[in-house]
This record gives C-alpha cells, sequence and structure tokens, in this order.
C-alpha cells in the first residue's frame, strides 16, 4: 500500500536552534497534511497542503509541497521547547476515501532548554 | 474550541472480552473516522464513517470490529473478542467535510487487552 517516509525518526536539537523534518512518497500525492502530537497527547492538525510547490507559514513553522507533489517539508525556526514532540506528515490514501490519512512514522523532537 | 471527547480514557480488558470505545464528535461534523496507535508506533486508519455506514475501511478493521452511531451524539468502535495485540490507543476523529477540512482526533481511549 501507499506508504511515505519520513527523516529524521528523532531530532534532538538546543533551543534557539532551527529544525527541519521530511516526507517523501513514491507517488503523487494529492494532498497532505501536518499534525504535531505531544508526548501522551493525541494528533492535532497544523496545516493542509493541496498545490504544487505550495508554501505556508504558521509563524515560527513553514510547511511545503514539493513541485511534484511527492514530497513535504516541515521547518521550524528557532525552536522551543514548547516545540516538543512527534511531527507527522498524513497524506490522504491514493484512491482511498477523503480522510483516510497514511500516516509517516514520524519525527519526534526533542529541545533542550 | 470544539472538541472530540472519548470514553474510558483508558480501559483494560481481559483478552477475549468485547469492549466498546464510545465518542462523542463535534457537534457540526458530519464525517467520522477511528484510528489507532500501537505504542511507540504510527497512527493507523481503521474506518471512516458517514451518513451511517462505513466508507471506507482498512484491512485492519476486520469482522471483529464493528462501528455505530446509535444516536445523534455518539460514535462507538466495537472490538468482539479483543486480542493482545489489540492494545493500543484508539483515536476517534471527525471533520465537517470529507475533503479539505481539518480532521480534529480526541484525546484518545488507551485500550490494554491481558
Amino acid at each position: 500500500g501507499q506508504q511515505v517516509m519520513q527523516i529524521p525518526q528523532y531530532q534532538h536539537v538546543q533551543e534557539g536552534e532551527d529544525f527541519t523534518t521530511y516526507c517523501n512518497s513514491s507517488t503523487t500525492l494529492s494532498n497532505i497534511q501536518w499534525y504535531k502530537q505531544r508526548p501522551g497527547g493525541h494528533p492535532v492538525f497544523l496545516i493542509q497542503l493541496v498545490k504544487s510547490g505550495e508554501v505556508k507559514k504558521q509563524k515560527r513553522l513553514t510547511f511545503q509541497f514539493g513541485e511534484a507533489k511527492k514530497n513535504s517539508s516541515l521547518h521550524i525556526t528557532a525552536t522551543q521547547t514548547t516545540d516538543v514532540g512527534t511531527y507527522f506528515c498524513a497524506p490522504e490514501n491514493y484512491g482511498g476515501s477523503q480522510g483516510n490519512l497514511i500516516f509517516g512514522k514520524g519525527t519526534k523532537l526533542s529541545v533542550k532548554p | 474550541e470544539p472538541e472530540v471527547t472519548q470514553t474510558p480514557s483508558h480501559q483494560v480488558t481481559q483478552m477475549g472480552q468485547e469492549v466498546i470505545l464510545r465518542c462523542v464528535p463535534i457537534s457540526n461534523h458530519l464525517y467520522f473516522y477511528w484510528y489507532r496507535q500501537i505504542l511507540g508506533q504510527k497512527v493507523e486508519f481503521l474506518v471512516s464513517f458517514y451518513n451511517n455506514e462505513i466508507s471506507e475501511k482498512s484491512e485492519i478493521f476486520d469482522d471483529q470490529f464493528s462501528v455505530e452511531r446509535p444516536d445523534g451524539s455518539n460514535f462507538t468502535l466495537k472490538i468482539r473478542s479483543t486480542k493482545l495485540e489489540d492494545s493500543a490507543m484508539y483515536f476517534c476523529a471527525s471533520s465537517v467535510t470529507s475533503s479539505g477540512n481539518t480532521i480534529y482526533f480526541g484525546e484518545g481511549s488507551w485500550l490494554t487487552v491481558v
């Protein structure tokens, strides 16, 4: 079935450093969503990207969708301890119903104060 | 902000027992979902539900699983005969429509099968 690869699996940064996680697919994606899950928490929707080459910003977070719609990235500028958690990319399953999301394995971010 | 609520937050059950996990989706949402997350692993789609019927289900959602919307507010996941490997966090989620809308997740029900 459709899968996405997320790298890195873990990232440890010093507070104030930047952080980037990448999501790659072998197939073209119709859209991709990003979620954040705090330790012990539930996935919280961050953004949805639909258009080729799309870039969206939310304060210190920048999301990109590749031109070929096969990859995506999330970049956090000047990390803070509140950014701690696991970041998942989740495209909709190709050919599936909307809402059938294929989650990546996530990138677990830890931030050292 | 409106939220999806789930009960129980944690349930321990013996292998072979039936379990019902309950969810109250956000009131104006029309699409409902169940996902699960085995400890330390990724979130996996189980089933989507719209207009009182299943829209889609994954391979995980076999005959021991069923979903129901018994009234206007609740959305339930039933596992008929639990197995050890059913131990996981089960997330209910909902969205207004199916396309291009935020999917809101509940806080989850942690199921432990012993």
